[in-house]
């Protein structure tokens, strides 16, 4: 089955870690996105990108870091700099861009030991 | 600043009847409207979508309407069923990118 796969769905992480959560895609989709759920608030955007090897800033970039080196793949690293980083994190890619849906993983929960 | 906005956190309605998800935006250069469904500790996922030229969409169940003067558009499901019971999100995307604003989100309830 084509699809999105995000691991792992649970991530603990110390204080002053980075820690890098997977995407991989089957879709053969160009564009991928990642974004970040708080309770009773929706998706922002951090990341995305349109191509391999080229990815823009989101709204909330600061404290994450991207790659974007195979089609299939877009890892984001959550680096200590992000001093809030307890949230739900989704990935999306899109067949291209422009007006099309985007269709999500099942998310990685990422909290602060 | 939101730009996108849900303002009923939460909906309940009796199995059979319709449900009427609302959400409002203020960024006129939005011209793709989406609604997503979303159980909790899942990803979302697509059911509808319209462009600003049209002004309602249809798919089985669900239809979205678009009033682009009041820049409000409404997400309909009839008839609501049990299995609807999710949070519905609202999304709109600006000319020509594919980036997508997300509202807060409204928990939807339907009771059998």
């Amino acid at each position: 089955d084509g699809g999105i796969t995000q691991s792992p769905k649970y991530l603990f992480r110390k204080e002053g870690q980075n820690v890098t959560l997977s995407c991989e895609q089957n879709l053969n989709h160009d564009a991928m996105y990642w974004y970040r759920q708080d309770p009773g608030q929706g998706l922002r955007l951090i990341y995305y990108s349109q191509i391999v090897n080229d990815f823009q800033k989101g709204d909330i970039a600061e404290g994450y870091s991207v790659s974007r080196e195979k089609k299939e793949s877009f890892p984001l690293t959550v680096t200590s700099a992000q001093k809030n980083p307890t949230a739900f994190y989704l990935c999306a890619s899109s067949i291209e861009r422009g007006p099309r849906p985007q269709h999500f993983g099942d998310g990685t929960r990422l909290s602060i030991l | 600043d939101q730009q996108v906005k849900q303002n009923s956190p939460s909906l309940s309605v009796q199995e059979g009847r319709i449900s009427i998800l609302n959400c409002d935006y203020t960024n006129s250069m939005f011209d793709y409207f989406l609604w997503y469904k979303k159980y909790p500790a899942e990803g979302p996922t697509f059911l509808i979508s319209i462009s600003s030229i049209k002004d309602k969409n249809e798919d089985g169940r669900f239809t979205v309407f678009l009033n682009k003067s009041a820049k409000h558009l409404s997400l309909h499901i009839v008839p609501s069923q049990p299995g609807d019971s999710a949070v519905y999100f609202c999304a709109a995307s600006p000319s020509n990118t594919g980036k997508l604003i997300f509202g807060q989100g409204t928990t939807l309830q339907v009771k059998p």
